[in-house]
Order: C-alpha cells, then structure tokens, then sequence
C-alpha cells in the first residue's frame, strides 16, 4: 500500500500570502489529521476530517483551515500568512472507525514565510 | 489535560551501545493510547508502537522494547546494540480512545556515533 502523501514537499511564501497544502491518506483511511510542528511549540495539532466533516479541531486561529473530499483527500488552507507559521506540517491517515487505529504520517510540507 | 513529557532533549552514544528514551504522561482518561514515533532527518514520523491503556505488557520487537508502568505512568523505550541507522528524533505521543488530537513530547533526539 502506498504511504500518506504531502504536496508540495517545499513551499516558500510572502507573509499576507495564502497557501494551500494537500494531502493523500493511505487507501481506505477516511480520516485526516493535520499537525504543524515548530522548534518552539512542538508537534501541535490542528484538525481532524473523516467522512468530510471536521470532528475536531485544535487551538489554532480562523486564518487555518482544512477540508476533506468525497476521496478522502484532504487539503489545509492558511491565510494572511505570518513569520509564525513557518513549520512543517504534517499529515496524518488513519481507518477512523473501530477499536483499534493509529495515525501514520505523510513526509510533510516545509513552509517558509518570509 | 493531557501532557508528555520527554526530559532527555539529546542522547549521544556510541554504535552497540542500550540506549533508553523515558517518557512520562499525565492523562484523567482511563482509556488512552501511548504510541512511540521516529522522525528520521526526511522529517516523515515513522510509526513504532502503540499500546492501549489496559495492556501493561512489555513489548519486544528486533532490537527494541517498550516498558509501560501504569504506577509511575512511563512508556520508556529501550534500543539495544543501538546503531547510527537509529539515528533520529523519536518521539512519545498519548491520544484518548479517538486517536486523532494526540499530545507529543517534545522529542529526544538519539544520535548513535560509528
């Protein structure tokens, strides 16, 4: 089975610019978590998608976004973008349903404001 | 709340050596789910384990092992006859039975010299 993939791996931006990251959860995984990770915070967590509808959502202001399509593909969405969201972020797939599940992760997308 | 913590920032050994990453979780659920992450230089994070809240067994697998207390509420993770491939940042992580807001250390960075 092929694994969770990012695009695009490499993102350089302007700050006010917006961006638009995508993800591929592995075959048959409905849901999508998304997390930014940064020197200073750490691996946070921003939302979660299954089935199209968000299902929860971490401590991150409106200018983050994310949704999901029929496909289980997810995108992320940051606006008026700041020097502060600079981060790789990462995207992970799971089932998302039933006992037993575990997040696996994509290689991430490396954001660069300037 | 949920929280991780990682105390050791960096560990150096030298190839052959154990090596053990401590991980402590604070946590008021009584079902949670403990996992072990490897974030190699690409950035992906590599999953390792996971273990459920009611399953206190130690776990072996090759060259690694897991050793969850429910008393001092640790997960640590030993490498034994470490070697420089084990070279990473790994990381512990504790989700509640949804598995998809999951709570990371801030990582422990192993570097195994030749």
């Amino acid at each position: 089975k092929a694994g969770v993939t990012q695009t695009p791996r490499y993102l350089i931006k302007t700050r006010g610019q917006q961006v638009t990251l995508s993800c591929s959860p592995i075959s048959g995984h409905r849901s999508v978590s998304w997390y930014q990770q940064t020197p200073g915070q750490g691996l946070q967590f921003l939302f979660e998608y299954f089935s199209e509808t968000q299902r929860n959502k971490g401590n991150f202001p409106g200018r983050f976004s994310g949704r999901q399509f029929s496909n289980s593909r997810s995108e992320m969405n940051v606006s008026t973008l700041e020097l502060g969201d600079s981060a790789l972020y990462l995207c992970a797939s799971k089932v998302g349903q039933g006992d037993v599940d575990t997040q696996y992760f994509g290689p991430g997308t490396r954001l660069t404001v300037l | 709340a949920q929280k991780v913590t990682q105390a050791q920032t960096e560990i150096s050994v030298v190839e052959k050596e154990d090596v053990t990453l401590d991980c402590v979780y604070e946590t008021r659920d009584t079902t949670y789910y403990l996992f072990w992450y490897k974030q190699p230089p690409s950035g992906e994070l590599v999953f390792l384990i996971r273990r459920n809240s009611f399953d206190e067994q130690n776990e072996i697998s090759g060259r690694y092992s897991w050793n969850f207390q429910k008393s001092t509420s640790s997960f640590n993770f030993t490498i034994t006859a470490s070697q420089v491939v084990d070279s990473a940042v790994y990381f512990c992580a504790l989700s509640d039975y949804r598995v998809d807001d999951m709570r990371f250390g801030a990582g422990t960075r192993l570097t195994v010299k030749p």
